[in-house]
């Protein structure tokens, strides 16, 4: 019973470090997402994806990519880290349409 | 994307009371769905709203989706220390699920 699995749990990077926030599911859900959380601004979209081979961007795209190679996989890359990504990262999975979301733990991560 | 308005932003309450907390849009909601998110955690479902005028129950939270399917609320009776929590909604559009910025709910022993 995994569901949605995300690592790593915390992260410190240096300014200008790149990294790769790993995420996998193992329920076959089509649709993929990425979220930063920060206090008092909700969840934000940071990229999707509707299946393997297709990715799309959401609210807050700069500095991220992802990729989706996989019906499991969904790794979010950040090319060259800065401040303004400190944030908790969750990576959330579902089978679309009225479909519960379900999340990961997350990643909590700073950038000094 | 639809924007989603929560409020209240924080609301803070002694053990026993009853509270309710609301969602707005704008426009439409195609569906809602409710999440709670404790500390430390990733969000969790609570509700699907999907048709006008719907109610549903989970134990001692009620949900209700407006007639116009334009704002919904979440009513908890006699609350107890077990439902702080974050409290968000959420709805589907363009293959997105976008989220408003929740109702930070803390139950006071």
């Amino acid at each position: 019973n995994a569901g949605v699995t995300q690592t790593p749990k915390f992260q410190v990077l240096k300014t200008g470090q790149s990294m790769t926030l790993q995420c996998a599911q193992d329920m076959n859900h089509e649709y993929m997402s990425w979220y930063r959380q920060d206090p008092g601004m909700g969840l934000r979209l940071i990229h999707y994806s509707v299946g393997a081979g297709i990715t799309d961007q959401g609210e807050v795209p700069n500095g991220y990519n992802v990729s989706r190679s996989t019906t499991e996989d969904f790794p979010l890359r950040l090319l060259s880290a800065a401040p303004s990504q400190t944030s908790v990262y969750f990576c959330a999975s579902s089978s679309g349409g009225t479909g519960a979301a379900f999340f990961g733990q997350g990643t909590r991560l700073t950038v000094v | 994307t639809q924007l989603l308005e929560q409020s209240p932003q924080f609301l803070s309450i002694q053990e026993g009371e009853n509270l309710t907390v609301y969602c707005n849009s704008s426009s439409v909601f195609s569906s809602l769905q409710w999440y709670r998110q404790e500390p430390g955690e990733g969000p969790v479902l609570l509700v699907t709203v999907v048709t006008g005028g719907e109610v549903k129950k989970l134990k001692r939270l009620t949900f209700q989706f407006g007639d116009a399917r334009k704002d919904s609320s979440l009513h908890i009776t006699a609350a107890q220390p077990g439902d702080t929590g974050l409290y968000l909604c959420a709805n589907r559009g363009n293959n997105r699920l976008a989220f408003g910025k929740g109702n930070q709910v803390v139950v006071i022993p």
